[in-house]
């Protein structure tokens, strides 16, 4: 079972529409999760660390259950900008990071 | 802030030689560093983590003699890949961990090597 694993999509919405990605993590005990987003042929870029408690930033809101092992990643009134794709990183005790292979997403004009 | 800076950004070399790439931290001092590689349309696969002053670790089937680190300070790790092949051409970004900072990483922007 990989350590991360997420959808690739890949997810086409129109622009305006809400959308959700969820990542699921195989390590229980998994210390700090994040968000990336990386553009085409482009280095990934941190988008948000993901709090317990869950965190917004703009239109973007992070919500971690560790119950069931997943992170979350909502966007509301989605741009032509959001389209990119999204990776999501786990960081675990013994300082491993392991990264999902990524969600895709295009915003339709 | 939090700045980090790959060169070259890309570059071509023949079968057989090496090309050295250079990840350094602009404005903030890191203790560790990680090497990726990325092939087109495929997630980022991490090939090492260099602490500074030791030796690098590197990932399972990552030849070390192949794709040598060095981390010689706290703002600078390169990556040298020896004896390039074709089959080595890839996207390689690397990324970097505040000495204060949380468990964040920030990429450079990559390097793109194209073995001919």
């Amino acid at each position: 079972r990989k350590e991360v694993e997420q959808d690739p999509g890949p997810f086409n919405v129109p622009e305006g529409a809400t959308v959700a990605f969820n990542c699921t993590y195989s390590n229980s005990a998994s210390q700090s999760f994040f968000w990336y987003r990386q553009d085409c042929r482009k280095e990934p870029k941190l988008l948000m660390s993901v709090y317990s408690s869950g965190n917004e930033d703009g239109s973007f809101t992070a919500q971690l259950n560790r119950a069931s092992q997943y992170i979350s990643l909502l966007i509301r009134d989605s741009k032509l900008s959001d389209s990119a794709t999204y990776l999501c990183v786990v960081h675990t005790t013994g300082n491993q990071f392991y990264f999902g292979t990524g969600t895709s997403l295009t915003v339709i004009p | 802030g939090a700045v980090v800076s790959q060169h070259p950004s890309w570059v071509i070399c023949k079968s057989g030689t090496s090309v050295k790439i250079e990840c350094r931290s602009l404005d903030f001092q890191a203790t560790t560093m990680f090497w990726y590689r990325q092939f087109p349309k495929q997630s980022l696969m991490l090939m090492a983590t260099s602490n500074e002053g030791s030796k690098a670790t590197y990932e399972q089937g990552v030849e070390k003699d192949k794709f040598l680190i060095n981390h010689a300070s706290l703002t600078l790790s390169t990556l040298t890949v020896t004896s390039a092949h074709p089959e080595d051409s890839s996207f390689y970004i690397c990324s970097a961990r505040e000495v204060s900072g949380g468990y964040e990483q920030y990429f450079g922007p990559g390097t793109r090597l194209t073995v001919t």
